[in-house]
């Protein structure tokens, strides 16, 4: 596709219950991010992907929270058992090389009842 | 202290003024520098890069001050449409990670 695409785009779920959020980058990006950002509040860094090195995960929180990218490509954020402070907007973007300008998909809003 | 911080405002304007925001960040060996828009509910976009000679565009202008640390965005002639907040991104040379600034809100006001 054109830009980054994120599914679902609205997720409300049960306390307890494991959430998947899939990301698929622009097509030949290398670099991958996922955040999160709660109503009113900054962008809080997850995790990043950069080809084949090691993930930088030193943003997640807990470790309910992983992540893959298979393929160098397709990106899923799991998050089990979730957690009522786990509801916000999760954005991912991708990037063509390292510092170069990233972009994003419009984000999943995760809702935790 | 923060890697990259930012006054998070807001800040009230009328339609026509010039407004400028700072962001300074911690790490000297930060490589690349961004300025970000983000409307309401909406996902960021970026806005400008920062270069080392600084930049402009329109009515935005960009400056990379690396002694002292910090970047700065200016608006000339704000307009209703940039009511917005505005993020600073800091990248460096050993990560490449995008380190964001919690934003600046702008308001202009009719």
């Amino acid at each position: 596709g054109a830009g980054v695409s994120q599914s679902p785009s609205n997720k409300v779920t049960e306390k307890g219950k494991d959430v998947e959020l899939r990301c698929d980058p622009i097509s030949g990006h290398t670099a991958l991010y996922w955040y999160r950002q709660s109503l009113g509040q900054g962008l809080e860094f997850l995790i990043y992907f950069q080809g084949n090195s090691a993930p930088d995960k030193s943003g997640l929180p807990s470790d309910r929270f992983s992540a893959e990218r298979t393929g160098g490509s397709v990106s899923t954020l799991t998050i089990q058992r979730t957690q009522q402070e786990d509801s916000a907007v999760y954005l991912c973007a991708s990037s063509s090389m390292d510092g170069a300008e990233a972009f994003f998909g419009q984000g999943t809003r995760l809702t935790v009842v | 202290r923060k890697e990259v911080e930012q006054d998070p405002g807001p800040f009230n304007v009328p339609e026509g003024a010039t407004v400028a925001f700072n962001c300074t960040y911690s790490n000297s060996a930060s490589q690349s520098f961004f300025w970000y828009r983000q409307d309401c509910r909406k996902e960021p976009k970026l806005l400008m890069s920062v270069y080392s000679s600084g930049n402009e565009d329109g009515r935005f202008t960009a400056q990379l001050n690396r002694a002292s640390q910090y970047i700065s965005l200016l608006i000339r002639d704000s307009k209703l449409s940039d009511s917005a907040t505005y993020l600073c991104v800091v990248t460096t040379s050993e990560t490449y990670k995008y380190i964001f600034g919690t934003g600046t809100r702008l308001k202009v006001l009719a």
